[in-house]
């Protein structure tokens, strides 16, 4: 069974950093195309970047609100995808899902890890 | 890049059929077949419902099906069940900047 399992949300303050991580299991890490996608409160879905599979290259594509502000990694031994968040701003509060991808498509979400940006 | 147009609330009674659209542009929507369709209940993670303008993850009702006109792709719901009853988002890639765009979200009410 897939799983993913994101954690690392919290309080922050304007120009803070938090690191979140997503804990997946039930298929191969390393052959796997991973997002990140983030929920205002009340607002609609925003891609906010995509790493593409060691095979695959490994690319890495971000949404122009957070280029040069987020960076998305893997570490693959331990099955988990990180997206470091620099220079937040109070527009980056959301709930963060990670999602597995498939086809183009957004197939496993986690539950979500709300990040706050606040004074 | 801007959001994919969706009305922002579609209904319909039990047992009816109800289409939500997603309007976008020849370099998203139009260029690629590669739309997929999002189903949230409240509090809840979002579920892939459509992938690819119009298969189905294993799981999903047949009630459910894509399609895509030029720029402009749909969601159908047939036989409308009390369950469908949630926001419903599109997403497409586009390509340029390798990067996916959302829809703005359709909340569908069963009457």
């Amino acid at each position: 069974e897939v799983q993913v399992v994101e954690s690392g949300g919290g309080l922050v303050k304007p120009g803070g950093s938090l690191r979140l991580s997503c804990a997946t299991s039930g298929f191969s890490f390393n052959d796997a195309w991973m997002s990140w996608v983030r929920q205002a409160p009340g607002k609609g879905l925003e891609w906010v970047g995509r790493i593409k599979s060691q095979t695959a290259g490994g690319t890495i594509d971000y949404a122009a609100p957070v280029k040069g502000r987020f960076t998305i990694s893997r570490h693959v031994s331990k099955n988990t995808l990180y997206l470091q968040m620099n220079s937040l701003e109070t527009e980056d509060t959301a709930v963060y899902y990670c999602t597995t991808m498939y086809m183009a498509a957004f197939d496993y979400w986690g539950q979500g890890t709300l990040v706050t940006v606040s004074s | 890049q801007s959001a994919l147009t969706q009305p922002p609330s579609a209904s319909g009674s039990p047992g009816q059929s109800v289409t939500i659209s997603c309007t976008g542009t020849s370099s998203d929507v139009g260029g690629y077949n590669y739309v997929s369709w999002y189903q949230q209940h409240p509090g809840k993670a979002p579920k892939l419902m459509i992938y690819e303008v119009s298969k189905r993850p294993s799981g999903v009702p047949d009630r459910f099906s894509g399609s895509k006109s030029g720029n402009t792709a749909s969601l159908t719901v047939s036989g409308l069940q009390a369950e469908d009853e949630a926001d419903y988002y599109c997403s497409s890639y586009a390509g340029n900047n390798n990067i996916f765009v959302f829809g703005g979200g359709t909340k569908l009410t069963v009457l």
